[in-house]
This record gives structure tokens, sequence and C-alpha cells, in this order.
């Protein structure tokens, strides 16, 4: 079965500084991570995804994230944290080796909150 | 392209009426997700389709739900009868590649 964790409800930083937002998985093969931003009343905006290659992986809006096979993770970053960075973040993951190959499994997210 | 399309944004009904549900997908996507999003529960996914097939709706929390996609560019969610505990934002998906595009949602509001 594959899973997917983001271990904090809520991040606060202030502007200028960088963030990270984490997230792990468990899957029974290769996975596809991915990350989803989510405005106020809108629906989900895919910023990033890593499949193979390098391990950094750079999505929009200045986000980067880091993959780690042997941490089975997928932290979001960012070096310097902007006030619109605010939103609701999703880790997500597919399983190419299921038979559900087409599904994704979303975290239960996390609460970016940029102070002035 | 236009992106995922969803009508309504909003609905308000009352419990015991059937609700319909909107989606046209991104014209070329040959997959089709519906979610729901509460705080309680968060985001879950209720059923997909492939080439307008569908894969699994394992996620479909009662018989009540049905979800129907007749053509490439057109589909269906629907509850009969709602019930308040329905409330929720639904999304509609869809998929080419592996990333999904996620419509604007329908505000559902059963009272």
């Amino acid at each position: 079965a594959q899973s997917v964790a983001q271990p904090e409800d809520q991040v606060n930083v202030a502007e200028g500084n960088p963030l990270t937002v984490k997230c792990t998985y468990s899957v029974s093969g290769n996975p596809y991570l991915f990350w989803y931003v989510q405005y106020p009343n809108r629906g989900l905006q895919f910023l990033l995804k890593y499949i193979t290659g390098d391990n950094l992986v750079k999505g929009s809006y200045g986000f980067e994230a880091e993959f780690n096979k042997s941490q089975t993770s997928f932290h979001l970053k960012k070096p310097s944290a902007l006030v619109s960075d605010s939103a609701l973040y999703f880790c997500a993951v597919r399983d190419i080796s299921s038979s559900s190959a087409s599904k994704i499994i979303f975290g239960s997210g996390t609460r970016l909150s940029i102070r002035p | 392209d236009a992106g995922v399309i969803q009508s309504p944004r909003h609905e308000v009904t009352e419990m015991g009426q059937e609700v319909t549900l909107r989606c046209k997908p991104i014209s070329g996507h040959d997959y089709l997700f519906w979610y729901r999003q509460t705080m309680m529960r968060g985001l879950e996914l209720l059923i997909y389709f492939n080439n307008n097939v569908p894969i699994d709706d394992s996620g479909m929390p009662e018989d009540r739900f049905s979800a129907k996609m007749p053509n490439a560019s057109f589909s269906t969610l629907k509850i009969q009868p709602s019930e308040p505990r329905d409330s929720a934002v639904y999304f509609c998906a869809s998929s080419q590649t592996g990333v999904q595009y996620f419509g604007p949602g329908t505000r559902l509001t059963v009272t």
C-alpha cells in the first residue's frame, strides 16, 4: 500500500526567511512524487514533480523539493518566503508499480503562514 | 486552454433533493477524477475514469452517489437524495501525463 505523510499541520515563517514543508512517503515500487498548492477558494495547483534523475527538483514560484530515497522524504523548500506563499500545501505520491498507477494519494496538507 | 471547468460554483439545496455537479476536463486528457474536500476528512478521491470508463469507485461513500462520463468532454457527479453531511467542496481534475489539473470546485451546502 502506498501512503504519504505530512507531519506538520501548520508551518509559520517570517517573510524573507527560508521555508521547509515536510513530506514522507511509503510505496511498494518506484514513486512519482508531487507537490500541489491550494489558495483560498481555489482548486489545487501543481507546483512540481519528481519522477527520476536529479534529486533536487525546481518548480513554480521559486519552490524546489529534494527527493531523499534513504529517508523516503520529499520536502518542499524555498530560500526566501513571501507573504503571498501563504496557502495550503499538499504532498502526493503515485505508485507506478501498482495496478492503480494513475491514482494519486494526497497527504493531509500543511498550512503555510508567512508573516510580514 | 480554459482549464478544467466545473459548474455550478456554488450550490445550496435542501436535504432530500437531487444534486448534479458538472465537469468539463481539459481537451485531450484521458483521466478524470472526482474529489471531495472537507475540514474533517481532508481531500478524498471519490471515483476516477480512464477513457470515459469508471476504473475505481471505491471512494464513493454510498449508493446515493453516482458518476457518469458519457463522453470525453463531460462528466457528472450526482447525489440523490442529498444529506447535510454531503456538504463539502467537490473538485474535478483531469490528467494526461500523471499531473492532475484541478477545476475551481463546487461548494455544496445541504440544509
